[in-house]
């Protein structure tokens, strides 16, 4: 079981190169979410999946696009990348709305390790 | 979402318990505490969340006051792989809006 698994771990860019962030989860979670983590900062999110097909704005989503296309997938795209979006990116799933409870009990977030960008 | 307010870090002894605050004093009646740490450069980790009453699982101990304007995350002995970022979040539970706010956390550094 392996949980989330984030590709790549690294990778470095050119200003204007586009790229594509992969997020799994084998754990049939229906909500996925991108964060980045900047120095000195706590995660920011990015955009969000309610399910399959489904993706919502979270706090800093200018500048990324995502697609939930299966429901144990979550990408993160770059269009034309700057320096700005320097940061370790960080996928998470939960089985319900993070900070929500089920008849299961609370909608923990399961991170993934990790993807470090860097923009030059 | 009620806001939350850390230490930015804290110092602790291995082997002794490691008491972290975290001040939530506008939390309203259906929000409740969570707590979850991030060893470095990995994933954040869940630990522990309560409503009002105090909770513990094999990893730590919630202590939330009665009137639930703090809490305090207890690690019973903690040990050096405890040396992490930890993170107090309030969140209601429910509706159809994201609501869990990673803020700074406080730094927890567990001294040999």
């Amino acid at each position: 079981n392996a949980g989330v698994t984030q590709t790549p771990k690294f990778r470095v860019l050119k200003t204007g190169q586009s790229m594509t962030l992969l997020c799994a989860q084998d754990m049939n979670h229906e909500y996925m979410y991108w964060y980045r983590q900047d120095p000195g900062m706590g995660l920011r999110l990015i955009h969000y999946s309610v399910g399959e097909g489904t993706t919502a704005k979270g706090e800093v989503p200018d500048g990324y696009n995502v697609s939930r296309l299966k429901k144990q997938n979550f990408l993160l795209g770059l269009e034309s990348a700057a320096p700005s979006q320097t940061s370790v990116y960080f996928c998470a799933s939960s089985s319900g709305l993070a900070g929500g409870f089920t008849s299961s009990g609370a909608n923990v977030l399961t991170f993934g390790a990790g993807s470090r960008l860097t923009v030059l | 979402d009620a806001k939350t307010t850390q230490p930015p870090s804290m110092d602790c002894a291995e082997g002794r318990a490691a008491n972290l605050p975290c001040n939530h004093s506008t939390i309203s009646g259906n929000e409740y505490v969570y707590w979850y740490r991030q060893i470095h450069s990995q994933g954040p980790q869940y630990i522990i969340h309560g409503l009002k009453n105090n909770e513990t699982n094999e990893m730590a101990s919630l202590i939330i006051t009665e009137d639930r304007k703090s809490s305090t995350l207890i690690l019973p002995h903690a040990t050096l792989r405890d040396t992490a970022v930890y993170y107090c979040i309030v969140s209601r539970s429910g509706g159809s809006n994201y609501k869990l706010t990673f803020g700074k956390g406080t730094l927890l550094t567990v001294n040999p």
